[in-house]
């Protein structure tokens, strides 16, 4: 019941835009994003509760398609401080376990 | 606010040797986790605190693995033997379950990257 995060790695120069998905064969509750840099400790982005909700934080924003059990992280004129790994987390109703992707590793270039 | 703390940072072990590492939560959070995360993984669930007792510990290898929180705040997770397949980072993170909470924000510690050789 992993979900399944895509793609993998990308990698953007300073100022592009970037789109990364998390999907489940089951169905969600919540979705919560996290970052992490090499070395350091995932860092919380935003949790999505419901379908259909949007939420954003700074040029980070995030969907819920709770029809299509998907949830997609929208970077825009991404800065070079975005680099790192993006991990979804998913948990299902009545449950608060969290269960994360396998992540998806972001380059930004200068 | 002070974060998760989580002690030592590093540590290298032969194999059959014990170790554990220790995890002092966000002050006021009832929650604690212990994750461990494979290299190029997502974290994985080992236990789950609510106060003192162990809500979730089905994904704990309870042979070698254990872990406490006698006072419903920091805890110690401990492995003896240690094998060469735990070699991993062991992440802590807490969370604050308030009444009326749909869903809880859960804060990582930095890790303890744990080397068995």
């Amino acid at each position: 019941q992993q979900p399944v995060q895509s793609p993998q790695a990308v990698i953007l120069r300073e100022g592009e835009d970037a789109v990364i998905n998390c999907s489940s064969s089951k169905a969600l509750y919540s979705v919560h994003w996290y970052r992490q840099k090499h070395g350091e400790a995932p860092v919380f982005l935003m949790i999505l509760l419901k379908g259909g909700e949007q939420k954003g934080h700074e040029k980070i924003s995030a969907s819920f398609n709770e029809k299509k059990q998907q949830s997609s992280l929208y970077l825009t004129a991404s800065q070079l401080s975005y680099s790192g790994t993006y991990f979804c987390g998913t948990a299902f109703f009545g449950n608060e376990k969290l269960t994360f992707g396998t992540g998806t590793r972001l380059t930004i270039i200068p | 606010e002070a974060g998760v703390v989580q002690s030592p940072r590093y540590k290298i072990i032969e194999k059959k040797q014990p170790v554990a590492f220790w995890c002092n939560p966000i002050s006021g959070h009832n929650t604690l986790y212990w994750y461990r995360q494979n290299l190029g993984q997502g974290p994985e669930l080992l236990i789950r605190y609510e106060n003192e007792e162990a809500v979730d510990d089905s994904q704990l290898p309870k042979d070698r693995f254990s872990a406490e929180r006698l006072k419903g705040v920091d805890s110690t997770l401990k492995i003896q033997p240690a094998e060469l397949g735990d070699s991993a980072v062991y992440l802590c993170a807490s969370s604050s379950h308030r009444l009326g909470d749909k869903v809880n924000t859960q804060y990582f510690g930095p890790g303890t990257r744990l080397t068995v050789l």
